[in-house]
């Protein structure tokens, strides 16, 4: 069974523009969570979905937003991009939202921003 | 908050060493903690996993108990060898706050010299 995918796997945009970046959970599983990792620190949570609602979101700005499709598959949407925005994003699913389920990681997608 | 404090690496050990890597959490009610690894390149892995007081989590060899009375969830191998060779992350679920998602810390580099 496929796992968790990511695309782009990298890419790098300026100051200012705008990315999306997309995420396919395992089969099954319908509930995403988006995860921002920067250089040497741990991943930092920015949102989950579940049945195409929001469930949660983290500490980020507006410019951060995210959304789930039909087929649980998910994007995130970064606007105005700064220069610390420069991270590893993860995404990963879990069979259900509400209640504890392993979260299973896909590879992320490498931004840079210059 | 809900926090979780781990101990800087980078750690460097010879094979067969013995491996501790200390974790302490901060957190309201009764969490679900978690050892996840990062292989260079890749994204998160769950290693081992403990949901109450008193558990032991175990995988690879790899071992971590949850103990509630020090908020500590170290994690340890006997015996470590050249492939552990990854990033180690501690990190908690709270339900009560935080809607199911994972809270990590900083991450410890680990090296294992043949």
């Amino acid at each position: 069974d496929a796992g968790v995918t990511q695309s782009p796997t990298h890419l790098i945009k300026t100051r200012g523009q705008h990315v999306t970046l997309r995420c396919s959970p395992i089969s099954g599983h319908k509930s995403v969570s988006w995860y921002q990792q920067v250089l040497g620190q741990g991943p930092q949570f920015i949102f989950q979905y579940y049945e195409k609602e929001e469930r949660g979101r983290g500490n980020f700005p507006d410019r951060f937003s995210a959304r789930q499709f039909p087929n649980y598959s998910s994007e995130l949407n970064v606007n105005a991009l700064l220069l610390g925005d420069s991270a590893l994003y993860l995404c990963a699913s879990t069979l259900q939202g509400a209640d504890y389920n392993e979260q299973f990681f896909g590879p992320g997608t490498r931004l840079t921003v210059l | 908050g809900d926090s979780v404090t781990q101990m800087e690496g980078p750690v460097t050990l010879s094979e067969e060493a013995f491996l501790t890597i200390n974790c302490t959490y901060t957190a309201t009610g009764y969490p679900s903690l978690f050892w996840y690894v990062q292989y260079p390149g890749e994204g998160l892995q769950l290693l081992l996993k403990a949901t109450k007081a008193d558990d032991k989590g175990s995988n690879k060899g790899f071992e971590a108990t949850y103990r509630k009375e020090t908020t500590s969830f170290h994690l340890e191998k006997g015996s470590v060898q050249v492939s552990d060779s990854a990033v180690y992350f501690c990190a908690l679920m709270n339900y009560g706050g935080s809607q199911g998602n994972l809270i990590f810390g900083k991450g410890t580099k680990l090296s294992v010299k043949p």
